[in-house]
């Protein structure tokens, strides 16, 4: 099994529609972020979370939210999809210290 | 205000041959410096990564060099393989636990044969 599971995979939605996107990981790391990636624009954090009470927001949170489940579990939410949020979003997990990322796999949202 | 600029945006290189991507950055108080792999329908995977104390890493085909002064700092790949067609980011970070992960915008590798 994947360190972190991103669920779904794909999805295509529709303008207006409230979408969640799920992560869980096994690493047994506190901090965990969702980052969305666009063509030629690289990575951007949306937001971040160092432990279950612990929310903050990212360069690009606007349209977005967040809920920490438990430890393992962070999921991105989009209350009134967009068609600009089509992206490839990526969930990840790291330790103090330890210096770097563990990416999942992505999902691919199309807002049509 | 982009704080990791990386270039070129794509590059295409013969089997055999040395791959170089390169990346400036404004903000002093960086500190750790690391590359990402990311094949087509993954994520990203941390690959290499420096510390502003020495001035080269090497790991296998991976090499950093990291300028201080310059505030620079590139990715070479040496003896290019096409599996090492890929798109890389360099990033940046204020302390390797920092969760504030700077990103450039990547490289799209191509290695032909």
């Amino acid at each position: 099994d994947a360190d972190v599971t991103q669920t779904p995979r794909n999805r295509i939605t529709k303008t207006g529609k409230r979408i969640m996107l799920e992560c869980s990981q096994t690493k047994g790391h506190d901090r965990m972020y969702w980052y969305r990636q666009d063509p030629g624009l690289g990575l951007r954090l949306i937001y971040y979370s160092f432990d279950v009470k612990d929310i903050n927001k990212g360069e690009i949170s606007d349209g977005y939210s967040v809920s920490r489940q438990a430890q393992a579990k962070f999921s991105l939410s989009l209350e009134s999809a967009i068609p600009n949020q089509t992206a490839l979003y990526f969930c990840a997990t790291s330790a103090p210290g330890l210096g770097g990322y563990t990416f999942g796999s992505g999902t691919r949202l199309t807002v049509v | 205000q982009q704080q990791v600029k990386q270039s070129p945006q794509s590059l295409i290189v013969q089997k055999g041959g040395i791959s170089i991507i390169n990346c400036a950055y404004e903000n002093t108080a960086f500190d750790y410096f690391p590359w990402y792999q990311q094949f087509p329908g993954k994520g990203p995977a941390l690959l290499i990564a420096i510390r502003p104390d020495v001035s080269e890493k090497k790991e296998g085909r991976f090499t950093i060099s990291f300028n201080k002064s310059a505030k620079q700092f590139s990715l070479h790949i040496m003896d290019s393989q096409p599996g090492d067609s890929a798109t890389y980011f360099c990033a940046a970070t204020p302390g390797a636990g920092s969760y504030q992960l700077t990103f450039g915008k990547g490289t799209k590798l191509s290695v032909i044969p």
